[in-house]
């Protein structure tokens, strides 16, 4: 079964102070590892797709990174209006041709000014 | 402006109703989804389509149907029968290419049982 652990589940940083949220997942065939960002009360807003590991994807101040086991979703220099959930999803295997992703808890990320 | 709408935002269901969650996409994506978002949970599959008239159970698929008759539609009706059904609900879609996996979502809306 196609797991996904996100960590920490709450993160609090100053305004410019970097950090990692990080994206743990076993699935059986990786076909696409997702990010989104949520703020309340939304929807998910797309970020980036990472197809293999080894692959680097960048916006802005986020960047994010893929392993065999784990991606990465590095901020820099964060601001607060980078203060939103984070979710990591994952594909794998088709299951009768469908493209389902598996999703992680999220990580609430708060910057303060 | 492409996009996928759901309607209401709010929504309240008084016991023993059925209730029909609106989603609607003008982006020409074949498939659709929809998830139940709880606090503290990741997003939780309800129900997909990947073509008109035709539509397969997800993991949490008791308690709600769902109808595809039009390409840019996939309502969700809330039955009775949904024991727990206070939730954000999410409604998402994607291209049928398959190398665009990602699925966009549409802006929620949230059902509480009165």
């Amino acid at each position: 079964e196609d797991q996904v652990t996100q960590s920490p589940e709450a993160l609090r940083l100053q305004e410019g102070e970097s950090s990692s949220l990080n994206c743990s997942y076993t699935v059986s065939g990786l076909r696409g590892l997702f990010w989104y960002r949520q703020d309340p009360g939304k929807g998910p807003e797309f970020l980036f797709t990472l197809y293999s590991a080894g692959e680097e994807k960048e916006k802005e101040r986020l960047k994010a990174t893929l392993t065999k086991k784990e991606s990465f979703l590095h901020i820099t220099a964060p601001k607060p209006e980078d203060s939103a959930t984070y979710l990591c999803a994952v594909q794998g295997n088709l299951i009768q041709g469908a493209q389902k992703l598996v999703f992680g808890q999220g990580t609430r990320l708060t910057i303060n000014p | 402006d492409g996009g996928i709408t759901q309607s209401p935002k709010y929504l309240f269901r008084k016991e023993g109703q059925n209730v029909t969650l609106s989603c609607e996409q003008n982006l020409n994506h074949d498939a659709m989804y929809w998830y139940r978002q709880d606090p503290g949970q990741g997003l939780r599959l309800i129900y997909y389509s990947q073509i008109v008239n035709d539509f397969q159970k997800g993991d949490i698929a008791e308690g709600y149907s769902v109808s595809r008759e039009k390409k840019e539609s996939f309502p969700l009706t809330v039955t009775s029968a949904q024991k727990n059904p206070t939730a954000f609900y999410l409604c998402a879609s994607r291209r049928a290419d398959s190398t665009y996996n990602e699925q966009f979502f549409g802006p929620g809306t949230r059902l509480t049982v009165l």
